[in-house]
Order: C-alpha cells, then sequence, then structure tokens
C-alpha cells in the first residue's frame, strides 16, 4: 500500500524567511510524484510532477526536489501570498495495470508579514 | 479553458436520500478520480477509473459507486446518504504526467 507523509504539519515563517517542507513516501513502481497548492475553499492547485531521483524543478521561489524515499519543497523568501496548504502525492502502480495517486495529509504554511 | 467542472458546488441532502455528484473534464485524460477531503484526514480515494469502461475501489468506496461510460464524465453516486458521507468532494484526472482537480462540491448530509 502507498503511503506518503509530510511534515510539519504546520509552518509559521516570517516574510523572507526562507524554508522547507518534507515528503516521505513508499509506493510500489513511483511513476510520478507531485506537488499542490490549496488554499480554503479551493480544489488542488497543480505545481510540479518529480519522476526521478535527482530531479529538481522550479517555479518562482518554489523548488522541488526528489530523491529514492522523499521529496521537498523549498520556499525561498516566501511572502504573505505564499500561505496556503501545499500537498504531496505519489502516481504509484496498484495492481491489474491501474495507477493510483495517493495523497499526504499537507502542510499548512503561513507567512507572516 | 474549463478542464474540470463539477456540480452543483454545494447541496445540502436528507440523510436517506440519493444523490450524483457530477464531474466533467475537456483535457481527454483517460484516468480520472473521485477524492473527499476531511479535516484532519486529508484528501482519501473513494473511486478511480483508469480509462473508459473501467472503474476501481480506493481507500473508503463504502457506501458510493461510480461510472465511466466515456472519456469525459465520471459521475459518483450516494445511494442512501449517511451523516458520515457529510464532506467536500473532489474529481481529478490525469494524463500521468500532471493531474487537475475540479473546484469541488461541498455536501452536508442531515
Amino acid at each position: 500500500e502507498d503511503q506518503v507523509t509530510q511534515s510539519p504539519e504546520a509552518l509559521r515563517l516570517q516574510e523572507g524567511e526562507s524554508s522547507s517542507l518534507n515528503c516521505s513516501y513508499t509506493v510500489s513502481g513511483l511513476r510520478g510524484l507531485f506537488w499542490y497548492r490549496q488554499d480554503p475553499g479551493k480544489g488542488p492547485e497543480f505545481l510540479f510532477t518529480l519522476y526521478s531521483a535527482g530531479e529538481e524543478k522550479e517555479k518562482e521561489r518554489l523548488k522541488a526536489t526528489l530523491t529514492k524515499k522523499e521529496s521537498f519543497l523549498h520556499i525561498t523568501a516566501p511572502k504573505p501570498e505564499d500561505s496556503a496548504t501545499y500537498l504531496c502525492a505519489v502516481y504509484g502502480y496498484s495492481g491489474a495495470g491501474s495507477y493510483q495517486l495517493t495523497f499526504g495529509k499537507g502542510t499548512k504554511l503561513s507567512v507572516i508579514p | 479553458t474549463a478542464g474540470i467542472t463539477q456540480a452543483p458546488t454545494s447541496q445540502i441532502l436528507a440523510a436517506g436520500r440519493s444523490m450524483t455528484l457530477r464531474c466533467t473534464q475537456d483535457m481527454r485524460h483517460n484516468a480520472m478520480y473521485w477524492y473527499r477531503q476531511d479535516l484532519g484526514l486529508g484528501l482519501r480515494l473513494i473511486h478511480y477509473s483508469n480509462t473508459a469502461g473501467t472503474t476501481g475501489k480506493g481507500e473508503v468506496p463504502d457506501g458510493y459507486s461510480v461510472s465511466r461510460a466515456n472519456t469525459d464524465d465520471f459521475p459518483l453516486t450516494l445511494a442512501s446518504a449517511v451523516p458520515s458521507q457529510t464532506s467536500v468532494y473532489f474529481c481529478a484526472s490525469s494524463d500521468g504526467r500532471e493531474a487537475f482537480f475540479g473546484q469541488g462540491t461541498r455536501l452536508t448530509v442531515v
């Protein structure tokens, strides 16, 4: 059974204070690792897909990295508008030719001005 | 671009009644998913479909059914609603490289 664990559950940062969010996973046949941003009352917004260990992707102040057991979402000099819940998901093989997208519980990020 | 459309946006439903949550995508993705999101429990997979004509059970399938008659539509049906099905429901679609979500349906069963 695929498992995804995100830490910390919540993170408060001062504006400009860089940090990282962690996503550790166990999965059979990883096809991809996805990162999302979710604002209150809205659906998850797709950010990145990472496919193999060593891969990195960047978008504005966000950079996602991947190893064989975990992924990090690095936030550089965050702004208040980066406040949201960040979700990690693994796209893994679930048998009989099927793939499932399994989510962690998320990290709630608050950036204080 | 529409992406994924869910309807209704919100609904209050009497216990014991049936309801179908609608989900339509215009990206021609093969895979579609239904999740429920509850405080403290995150997104949990209800049912999924890897291609039109096939469906599978996720982590919490009891009390729900789905069908996938074509590529674009993936309705979720509650045959006889119970209060524990009060939640926010999200539909998603994927081509294996990206996965996109609808804006959700907030369902309250009373």
